[in-house]
């Protein structure tokens, strides 16, 4: 599993409430990403970081920032939480040394924004 | 922005049976991969296929990417219930950092 973990796994909150996900990994990879994945969409990138306060944005970052300040824990972070951000997300490492981007992925957080 | 398409999105099956999934696009990859994911679970990566015209096989399970590296394919052998779960093709553009998915297949394998 690449020592990825992903806190918490599940979380209700409502509208307009500032919400805080995090991707911890144990193996000191430079790249890390976010991703939401809805039925029917496959998975989306919403972040991705290429080191310690190296970020980019993908596809679907509007409403979403990240920040990482150490190699180990990747945030991503809802300012103010909407219903379209109910999704299940998904925190990736990139493969060190991987010339194709072959990634290992955690177990997912489920967010229900009511 | 580059897009996946992948085809059926949905399949069911009876065990022993044969299946293809398909993974097709406008552009051209530099890489595609193949993910499998139970439910609950995040994406577990099967194959990698760099080549066009490459073909990999793991077990009952066998992958070619297309010849001008714009699709893929993913055939099953005597699928089993094992077997069950969403297949994604993901590829890599321009040797980039980013993977781009397709929308997954949902295979269901009876017994």
């Amino acid at each position: 599993d690449a020592g990825i973990t992903q806190s918490p796994r599940h979380k209700v909150t409502e509208t307009g409430t500032p919400v805080t996900l995090r991707c911890h990994q144990t193996e000191n990879h430079r790249y890390m990403y976010w991703y939401r994945q809805d039925p029917g969409h496959g998975l989306r990138l919403i972040h991705y970081s290429y080191g310690v306060k190296d970020t980019d944005k993908g596809e679907v970052s509007d409403g979403y920032s990240v920040s990482r300040s150490k190699t180990e824990d990747f945030l991503l972070t809802l300012e103010s939480a909407t219903s379209s951000q109910t999704s299940v997300y998904f925190c990736a490492i990139r493969v060190s040394g991987s010339p194709h981007t072959e990634q290992f992925f955690g177990p997912g957080t489920r967010l229900t924004v009511l | 922005t580059q897009l996946l398409e992948q085809s059926p999105q949905f399949l069911s099956i009876q065990e022993g049976e044969n299946l293809t999934v398909y993974c097709n696009s406008s552009s051209v990859f530099s890489s595609l991969q193949w993910y499998r994911q139970e439910p609950g679970e995040g994406p577990v990566l099967l194959v990698t296929v760099v080549t066009g015209g490459e073909v990999k096989k793991l077990k009952r399970l066998t992958f070619q990417f297309g010849d001008a590296r714009k699709d893929s394919s993913l055939h099953i052998t005597a699928a089993q219930p094992g077997d069950t779960g969403l297949y994604l093709c993901a590829g890599v553009w321009n040797a980039g950092n980013m993977l781009t998915f397709g929308g997954g297949t949902r295979l269901m394998v009876k017994p």
